[in-house]
């Protein structure tokens, strides 16, 4: 059981624009900054939005992060066949003096 | 180009302890306000935060696994390692380093990862 919570599964057609829901407590995301993370098959994560909204270099604007209350959202826009991959939401956790993750949604492109 | 190598036993026995390093190349490992962290990933699951240790000063782990986990710097060899006692089958993962430059969980670089079976 995560303590982020995150949809187990998202799909969407080459195009659209779809959103993944990452949902904590005043003692995570309620209080700190949320971190979002692509994983490809058999690669390590990758930072795709770092301090709510913010994109790394080189890390498309299709993608956005938004955040209220203890909710965080990912959204991706123009969905794209090689988008298809694993996605973790994560904060730090006052309470646990930690990092805790979402449990990871996985993005298929129909 | 900052990068991050695991690199460490493939296969350990139960009860035993589960050692790791980390190299980092491309810039110091003591420079910077950064934290440098062990994830892992068992298979077909999620991702689970492990430990760190931070440039500022000291290092802490996730509390399930607090009364096992150390984690050191070597600054000597630009290194940082993990060491996890009492190995059980639930161990047995993927095991990555990263760097946290946030120190709340923004692991902007990656090791590839090292599968650590625990097993006898």
């Amino acid at each position: 059981q995560s303590v982020l919570t995150q949809p187990p599964s998202a799909s969407g057609t080459p195009g659209q624009r779809v959103t993944i829901s990452c949902s904590g407590s005043n003692s995570n995301i309620g209080s700190n900054y949320v971190y979002w993370y692509q994983q490809l098959p058999g690669t390590a994560p990758k930072l795709l939005i770092y301090r709510n909204n913010q994109r790394p270099s080189g890390v498309p604007d299709r993608f956005s992060g938004s955040k209220s209350g203890t909710s965080a959202s990912l959204a991706i826009s123009g969905l794209r066949s090689d988008d298809e991959a694993d996605y973790y939401c994560a904060a730090w956790d006052d309470s646990l003096y930690g990092v805790v993750f979402g449990g990871g949604t996985k993005l298929t492109v129909l | 180009q900052v990068q991050l190598q695991e690199s460490g036993p493939g296969l350990v026995k139960p009860s035993q302890t589960l050692s790791l390093t980390c190299t980092v190349s491309g810039g110091s490992i003591s420079s910077g306000s950064y934290c440098w962290n062990w994830i892992r990933q068992p298979a077909g699951e999620g991702l689970e935060w492990v430990g760190r240790v931070c440039n500022s000063g000291g290092a802490n782990s996730h509390p399930s696994l607090k009364r096992r986990v150390t984690i050191s710097v070597d600054t000597s060899k630009n290194q940082f390692s993990l060491r996890l006692n009492s190995v059980t089958a639930a161990d047995t993962a993927v095991y990555y380093c990263a760097r946290d430059p946030d120190s709340t969980g923004s692991f902007d670089y990656w090791g590839q990862g090292t599968l650590v079976t625990v097993s006898s």
